[in-house]
């Protein structure tokens, strides 16, 4: 089982709609998580952090449940411009030490 | 503010080449890490390094080394690259918990 686990989609949805995204990770010992999202054949960039009390930018709101271990994000008026790869990262800490896990990402297309 | 650079931006290598893939921050970060990214898969780390001088394995080091020349610069090397190794690779730094990535290498091994 993968320790990041997001839907692939592709998510196809027309211009002003409500999307919403979902992660789940397995790892208890995770300390912080975040969306990135990633443009066709471009480098992830830091969309937002997630909180336990929710976290709210513009259109994106990411909230975190740490007792189901799941991470969403809720995209509200959908732009052309949200077309891109959502990635769902979470920073563990463990007898391992630090390291940063990449979910798959979940493909979005808005359309016109 | 160039952030990350990575270099090549593409590379076509034949079975059995080597190269080495660059990369230098000038954001004075202390951790640097090498990332390949493949169809379904996301982005998986290769190798990292925590500071100047140190260097460890991530999830899938096998058939690459690294360097770390100093704090700004840290390289990925392929010995003798294979078709499996056919990959995007995305280079990081971290400030705190988020990760600042180049634009990343397109290499195909044929």
């Amino acid at each position: 089982r993968k320790e990041v686990e997001q839907d692939p989609g592709p998510f196809n949805v027309p211009e002003g709609a409500t999307v919403a995204f979902n992660c789940t990770y397995s790892n208890s010992a995770s300390q912080s998580f975040f969306w990135y999202r990633q443009d066709c054949r471009k480098e992830p960039k830091l969309l937002m952090s997630v909180y336990s009390s929710g976290n709210e930018d513009g259109r994106f709101t990411a909230q975190l449940n740490r007792a189901s271990q799941y991470i969403s994000l809720l995209i509200r008026d959908s732009k052309l411009s949200d077309s891109a790869t959502y990635l769902c990262v979470v920073n563990i800490i463990d007898t391992g030490g630090f390291k940063t896990i990449f979910g798959a990402g979940t493909r979005l297309f808005v359309k016109a | 503010n160039a952030g990350v650079t990575q270099t090549p931006k593409f590379q076509v290598l034949k079975t059995g080449q080597s190269m080495t893939l660059q990369c230098a921050q000038d954001m004075n970060h202390n951790s640097m890490y090498w990332y390949r990214q493949d169809p379904g898969m996301g982005l998986r780390l290769i190798y990292y390094s925590a500071s100047e001088g140190t260097t460890d394995k991530g999830e899938v080091p096998n058939g690459y080394n690294v360097s770390r020349l100093n704090k700004r610069e840290f390289s990925l090397r392929l010995e003798s690259a294979a078709p499996s190794q056919t990959s995007v690779y995305f280079c990081a730094s971290r400030q705190a918990t988020e990760a600042f990535f180049g634009q990343g290498t397109r290499l195909t091994v044929v």
